[in-house]
């Protein structure tokens, strides 16, 4: 069975402090897509980015990077130089291609507070 | 362009009233996700349709539980009887077959059943 696991529940950072949130999944799947969206105080899920099994290129997107190394089954992901509006609860997901790549499986998710 | 429509908003009842929670996709998508949040047991994905047709519904708590989609428009979820266990955000999310796990959610219908 997948598994998704977001073991910092929450943290706190000043502005312009980098911070990464982690994940660790568990699949026997060998094609599977992992994903983190985010949920900000006006509460729907925003999509962030989505990555499949056989491309472990890690991705930058303006202040945010994603590392995803299949050696130890994370998807971490980093804000640079973090700001106010960042502050939203994170979560990473997990899909697997015989269950339905659209049906994703969801961490705990990690608050994620950034103070002036 | 209206994203993922959901309605109501915020809605309160008394254990056994029966509840209805209502969802209006994006134009165009196939697919049809009814997720439950709460504190407890987080992010749940409850049913999914895809082409109006209910996929897996493996999520679905119990029989006090049902979800529609009589057109590619519109679906529902409704609970009858209520219970206060069933007090959450639902959220109602939908998607494009090829946008594989790219989720379009609306803003959730938060439910307390008192």
């Amino acid at each position: 069975a997948q598994k998704v696991t977001q073991a910092q529940t929450e943290i706190s950072v000043v502005e312009k402090e980098d911070v990464t949130l982690d994940c660790v999944y568990e699949t026997r799947d060998t094609t599977y897509y992992l994903f983190w969206y985010k949920q900000p105080p006006s509460g729907e899920l925003v999509f962030l980015i989505r990555r499949n099994s056989f491309d472990e290129q890690n991705e930058i997107s303006g202040r945010y990077s994603w590392n995803f190394q299949k050696s130890t089954s994370s998807f971490n992901f980093t804000i640079t130089a973090s700001q106010v509006v960042d502050s939203a609860v994170y979560f990473c997901a997990l899909s697997e291609a015989r269950s339905g790549a659209n049906n994703l499986f969801f961490g705990t998710g990690t608050r994620l507070t950034v103070i002036p | 362009d209206a994203g993922v429509i959901q309605s109501p908003r915020h809605e309160v009842t008394e254990m056994g009233q029966e509840v209805t929670l209502r969802c209006k996709p994006i134009s165009g998508h196939d697919y049809l996700f009814w997720y439950r949040q709460t504190m407890m047991r987080g992010l749940e994905l409850l049913i999914y349709f895809n082409n109006n047709v209910p996929i897996d519904d493996s999520g679905m708590p119990e029989d006090r539980f049902s979800a529609k989609m009589p057109n590619a428009s519109f679906s529902t979820l409704k609970i009858q009887p209520s219970e206060p266990r069933d007090s959450a955000v639902y959220f109602c999310a939908s998607s494009l077959k090829q946008s594989t796990g790219e989720l379009f959610f609306g803003e959730g219908s938060r439910l307390t059943v008192l």
